[in-house]
């Protein structure tokens, strides 16, 4: 049972274009979100969050969108860059997750190439 | 600098045998973790601690052991149990919050 889902394995855009990687989630109770950078053979980097109760964060060329009646979030990358060329996994943390003080359940990833 | 490193880089089991991977932060986090990366499939949750000498299974643990004999280290010990390690093995810490920073990462292969 997947709780966080990433339909899209895969989206290619043009530099300086637009990226929007999307995100889909089923539990509710799920109180914070985040988006990880991952470069192959390294560990992920965190990217940008925002929490249950806002609708819209942003980071510079990062924002990142939730619509909690349609449990979705999407991040929006622009303008796009070659360097961000990377796998994007989507997070949401549990806060009802055993003992742990820390629960994140990770989406499956969505690698982007931006082209030059 | 601050960080989490993880050695090695790539490891090598042979059938029936165990391994150790490991995981040391300068970040003065309580809060560690393992996670398992696997092609196509997002991180999975095989061991997390709160605290020294104490940590719990995540999602995963089978197959797995680990120790939290000090706050700076966590190691992940691959048993032979595990019939499927072949995998990109991932150490985080936290704080208090929720944001995980995370290691480098070990690439576990199977000879």
């Amino acid at each position: 049972d997947q709780q966080v889902k990433q339909n899209s394995p895969s989206l290619s855009v043009q530099e300086g274009r637009i990226s929007i990687l999307n995100c889909d989630y089923t539990n509710s109770m799920f109180d914070y979100f985040l988006w990880y950078k991952k470069y192959p053979a390294e560990g992920p980097t965190f990217l940008i969050s925002i929490s249950s109760i806002k609708d819209k964060n942003e980071d510079g060329r990062f924002t990142v969108f939730l619509n909690k009646s349609a449990k979705h979030l999407s991040l929006h990358i622009v303008p796009s860059q070659p360097g961000d060329s990377a796998v994007y996994f989507c997070a949401a943390h549990n806060p009802n997750y055993g003992g742990a003080t820390n629960k994140l359940i990770f989406g499956t990833g969505t690698l982007l190439a931006v082209q030059p | 600098d601050g960080g989490i490193t993880q050695s090695p880089k790539y490891l090598f089991r042979k059938e029936g045998q165990n391994v150790t991977l490991s995981c040391e932060q300068n970040l003065n986090h309580d809060a560690m973790y393992w996670y398992r990366q696997d092609p196509g499939q997002g991180l999975r949750l095989i061991y997390y601690s709160q605290i020294v000498n104490d940590f719990q299974k995540g999602d995963i643990a089978e197959g797995y052991s680990v120790s939290r004999e000090k706050k700076e280290s966590f190691p992940l010990t691959v048993t032979s149990a595990q019939k499927n390690p072949t995998a990109f093995y991932l150490c985080a810490s936290s704080a208090s919050g929720e944001k995980l920073f995370f290691g480098s990462g070990t690439q576990l292969s199977v000879l």
